[in-house]
């Protein structure tokens, strides 16, 4: 059974650092690309940022580039996503998403498995 | 990057009734690759569609996709209890880009 597990979200103040993990089993972690999605309190979903199997393919949303910075350790079967210079609108319940593929020259499949978020809130 | 907008934002209709939803590009989505999502609350996101038309393991044949090129289609043949959800498609092969978003009711 495929899990992806959240962790290392919290309260954190405008401007600091925060680091989050997924923790990810049930299946060959280093055959697929990794992504981390998030969704504000009573809003859509968003797409922030994905990584490749080999981590030679890594894209960014927009609106976090040069902020947040996507790694994975396929030894620790575990997913990154370190988050510096962090806004109020941040602020959102960050997914670990598994894609279907390996994310070779960026190209991304679909996301078949999601894990259950870790809340990150951004507030003096 | 594409921009995908979802319609209507919010379908309100009975158990039993058929639910169309739309989504439409802001440019072409080369390859169909564009998926439906389904959001309860306090769950996370669970894929129903990939390839504009292929129904992923386990849901049920009410689902269906269609389209192609801009526009697309999410229909539900006939609401289940269990059907009254969010419902999002994805633009996936490049940067993946989400729709807004379109909440089916009850009525």
């Amino acid at each position: 059974e495929v899990q992806l597990v959240e962790s290392g979200g919290g309260l954190v103040q405008p401007g600091r650092s925060l680091r989050l993990s997924c923790a990810a089993s049930g299946f060959t972690f280093d055959d697929y690309a990794m992504h981390w999605v998030r969704q504000a309190p009573g809003k859509g979903l968003e797409w922030v940022s994905g990584i490749s199997w080999n981590s030679g393919s890594i894209g960014y949303a927009d609106s976090v580039k040069g902020r947040f910075t996507i790694s994975r350790d396929n030894a620790k079967n575990s997913l990154y996503l370190q988050m510096n210079s962090l806004r109020a609108e941040d602020t959102a319940l960050y997914y670990c998403a598994k894609d279907l593929g390996y994310g070779g020259n960026e190209v991304w499949e679909y996301f078949d498995y999601w894990g259950q978020g870790t809340l990150v809130t951004v507030s003096s | 990057e594409i921009v995908l907008t979802q319609s209507p934002g919010t379908l309100s209709l009975s158990p039993g009734e058929r639910a169309t939803l739309s989504c439409r590009a802001s440019q072409s989505v080369s390859s169909s690759y564009l998926a439906w999502y389904q959001q309860k609350p306090g769950q996370a996101p669970r894929l129903l569609i990939y390839g504009a038309s292929s129904r992923a393991t386990g849901i049920p044949d009410r689902f269906s996709g269609s389209g192609s090129g801009t526009d697309f289609t999410l229909t539900i043949s006939r609401l289940e209890p269990e059907d009254f959800a969010v419902y999002y498609c994805q633009q996936y092969g490049s940067s993946p880009g989400f729709g807004g978003g379109t909440k089916v009711e009850i009525k």
